[in-house]
C-alpha cells in the first residue's frame, strides 16, 4: 500500500463523457502532480500543484482540468477526450521544500481507456 | 531536448548475476538523482537516490553510482532476483525543481 491513493484504478469512457480521476495522499506532503504515461514514452508531467496553487501546466489540452481543493487531494477532470488520451495517469506527491532534492512518491495509477 | 536518457530500452540478466542500468544526462546543474522501479499496471516506486555531493549510495542490493564529469548515473543490482524484473526509470532534478525522467529500461531476470 502506498501513501498515494488513486481512484478509480480503471476507467473506460466515451468521447462525450465527463469523468474525474481522484488522488489522495497521506504523506503530509504539500506538492501534488499529475503525470501521463503512454506506451513507449517517457513519463510526461501534466500539472504541478504546490501549496494548493497550480505552478505548472505543461501545455496540456483544456479537455484535462485539474483541481486541488487542499494539500491532500487532487482531481483530474476529463471532458470530451480523444482515443489517443488513453494512457496510465499517475498522481504523485512530494514535500516541495524538502532538501536536498525532490523525491516524489507515486500512486498506483488510473488506467484510462477512451472509446 | 531530452535531458535524461536511458539508451538501453531493455536488458536481460541471469538470476544471481549483477544488473547494471545506465543513465546519461546533459544538464550539469542537476544535483539530485533518483531511480524508480515500475511493475506493469502500477505506479513507479522510489528505489534509491543520490545527491551530487556523493559518488556512491548503497541500500542493500542496490547501489547507485554518479560520475559527474561524465554526466553518467548507474544502478547496480546484485545479486539479481526474479522479482527485480520491471521497468527502471532514472530521474534528475535541480534544486527543488521538477524531476526529469528518462525513458525507462525494461530489466528481465532469467532463472
Amino acid at each position: 500500500e502506498t501513501g498515494v491513493t488513486q481512484t478509480p484504478r480503471h476507467l473506460v469512457m466515451g468521447m462525450t463523457n465527463k469523468k474525474s480521476l481522484k488522488c489522495e495522499q497521506h504523506l503530509g506532503h504539500n506538492a501534488m502532480y499529475w503525470y501521463k504515461q503512454s506506451a513507449k514514452k517517457p513519463l510526461e508531467l501534466m500539472f504541478v500543484y504546490s501549496l494548493e496553487e497550480r505552478v505548472e501546466n505543461n501545455s496540456v489540452p483544456s479537455r484535462f482540468s485539474p483541481e486541488c481543493p487542499n494539500s491532500s487531494h487532487l482531481f483530474l477532470h476529463l471532458h470530451t477526450l480523444q482515443p489517443e488520451d488513453s494512457a496510465l495517469y499517475l498522481c504523485a506527491s512530494s514535500q516541495a521544500t524538502q532538501g536536498p532534492g525532490n523525491t516524489i512518491y507515486f500512486g498506483e495509477g488510473s488506467w484510462l481507456t477512451v472509446v | 531536448d531530452q535531458q535524461v536518457k536511458q539508451n538501453s530500452p531493455s536488458l536481460s540478466v541471469q538470476e544471481g548475476r549483477i544488473s547494471i542500468l545506465n543513465c546519461d544526462y546533459t544538464n550539469s546543474m542537476f544535483d539530485y538523482f533518483l531511480w524508480y522501479k515500475k511493475y506493469p499496471a502500477e505506479g513507479p516506486t522510489f528505489l534509491i537516490s543520490i545527491s551530487s555531493i556523493k559518488d556512491k549510495n548503497e541500500d542493500g542490493r542496490f547501489t547507485v553510482f554518479l560520475n559527474k564529469s561524465a554526466k553518467h548515473l548507474s544502478l547496480h543490482i546484485v545479486p539479481s532476483q526474479p522479482g527485480d524484473s520491471a521497468v527502471y526509470f532514472c530521474a534528475a532534478s535541480q534544486g527543488a525543481q521538477k524531476l526529469v525522467f528518462g525513458q525507462g529500461t525494461r530489466l528481465t531476470i532469467n532463472p
